[in-house]
Formats: C-alpha cells, sequence, structure tokens
C-alpha cells in the first residue's frame, strides 16, 4: 500500500532550536518525495523536493531509501517557520499529478 | 498570473444536495488533480486530468465525478451530498510534459454539508 505517515502531529520548539519534522513511507517502487508547506491564511505550497537537493529556506531533506524515510531538518528554527508541514509522495515520472499525502505536522516556533 | 483559481470559496449544502467546483489552472499547465482535505487530516487525492482525460482516481465513490475543458479548467462534481463531504476541496495544477514535478495549489473551496 502506499502510505505516507507523519508521526507527530504537533511539534514545538524555541527559536533557534534544531528542528526535524519525520516523515516515513510506503511505496512499492522508486517514489519522488516532496515536503509542502502552509502557512497561516496561505496556500498550500512546494517546500522542497528529494530530486533537487536543495536547501530552501535553511530546511533540508534526505531520502534514505533503506529506512523508507524523508525526514526535514533546520538547524536553527525562525518564529516565521511556524507552519504546518506536509510530506507527500508520487510515483516516478508522475509529475505531481497524483500526491499522496501524509496527515502533517503543526511546527511550532516561539520566541 | 493569478495562481491557480478556484471558486467559489465557500459554500453550504444540505444533504442530498448536488455541488459543482470550478478550478482554473496556471496558464500553461495541462494537468489538474483535485484533492479532499478534512479537518485535521492531509489531503487526499480524488482525481487527475490531462488533457480532458481522466488519468487517475482515488479511493472515492462515484458520487464524485470530474471534467476538465479545452482550456483546461475543471470542474469537480459531488452528487447526493453527506455530511462526510464536508471538507476543504483543494485544486492542484502541474505541467505534465516536462521534469518539473511541482503542483501548484489553489486557496481551496471549503464545503459544509447541513
Amino acid at each position: 500500500a502506499q502510505r505516507v505517515t507523519q508521526p507527530e502531529k504537533l511539534l514545538s520548539v524555541f527559536k533557534g532550536a534544531p528542528v526535524e519534522l519525520k516523515c516515513n513511507y510506503s511505496y512499492s517502487g522508486s517514489p519522488e518525495l516532496f515536503w509542502y508547506v502552509q502557512y497561516s491564511r496561505q496556500r498550500l505550497q512546494l517546500l522542497l523536493r528529494h530530486i533537487s537537493r536543495e536547501s530552501i529556506k535553511g530546511f533540508t531533506a534526505d531520502l534514505n531509501k533503506g529506512e523508507t524515510s524523508f525526514h526535514l531538518k533546520k538547524p536553527f528554527a525562525q518564529e516565521e517557520d511556524s507552519a504546518m508541514y506536509y510530506c507527500a509522495l508520487s510515483g516516478a515520472y508522475n509529475q505531481g499529478g497524483k500526491l499522496i499525502f501524509g496527515q502533517g505536522t503543526e511546527l511550532s516556533v516561539k520566541p | 498570473d493569478a495562481g491557480v483559481t478556484q471558486s467559489p470559496t465557500h459554500l453550504i449544502k444540505t444533504r442530498g444536495q448536488q455541488v459543482t467546483l470550478r478550478c482554473s489552472p496556471i496558464s500553461g499547465h495541462k494537468s489538474v488533480s483535485w484533492y479532499q482535505q478534512v479537518l485535521g487530516q492531509g489531503p487526499q487525492f480524488i482525481f487527475q486530468y490531462y488533457e480532458k482525460e481522466e488519468r487517475g482516481r482515488g479511493n472515492f465513490p462515484d458520487r464524485f465525478s470530474a471534467r476538465q475543458f479545452p482550456n483546461y479548467s475543471s470542474e469537480l462534481n459531488v452528487n447526493a451530498l453527506l455530511l462526510g463531504d464536508s471538507a476543504l476541496y483543494l485544486c492542484a495544477s502541474s505541467f505534465l510534459d516536462t521534469l518539473n514535478t511541482e503542483a501548484f495549489f489553489g486557496q481551496g473551496t471549503r464545503l459544509t454539508v447541513v
């Protein structure tokens, strides 16, 4: 079965602390993994994808095929990082057409 | 470019009624996908359309249907509404003729069934 699991519904950290949002997936084949973010009163938007291997707003995520994980990390959290974060996958070459989302993790960064 | 636009933004319907939600993709995007997001959950895939043809369907009953028009806009129809259909309905558009895999989402339509 294709599934994305985000074990934490809420993650609360202080400004400047490291952040790790966990994501595990189940997929038979080679999926493409994404992190989407939704800031307050804004639409869902792409934060990063594993194939680009880039750092966006200080966030990075490494695909670990052995552990079927795609955890999102940032060394020093900022208050503006507070948002809902969704991990998602699609089949290879699906090109964004069908995404399977996790239930989301709300990140709260306190001053 | 205004991005993906959805209409209406909110609506309230009665059980048993039918509803049509509309989506206009970003100019040049040929793929439109629909998602249902129930409060506290992640978006759940309903349909994908590309070049007016259905490319994928999620685990939703036949009460849900959709179509895509020649200008790539799309409609999602839900018949015989149930209270459980109350949710935020999201539309996303993307390229399907390149390796660009980003899906761009609209603001959503909040449907309340009473």
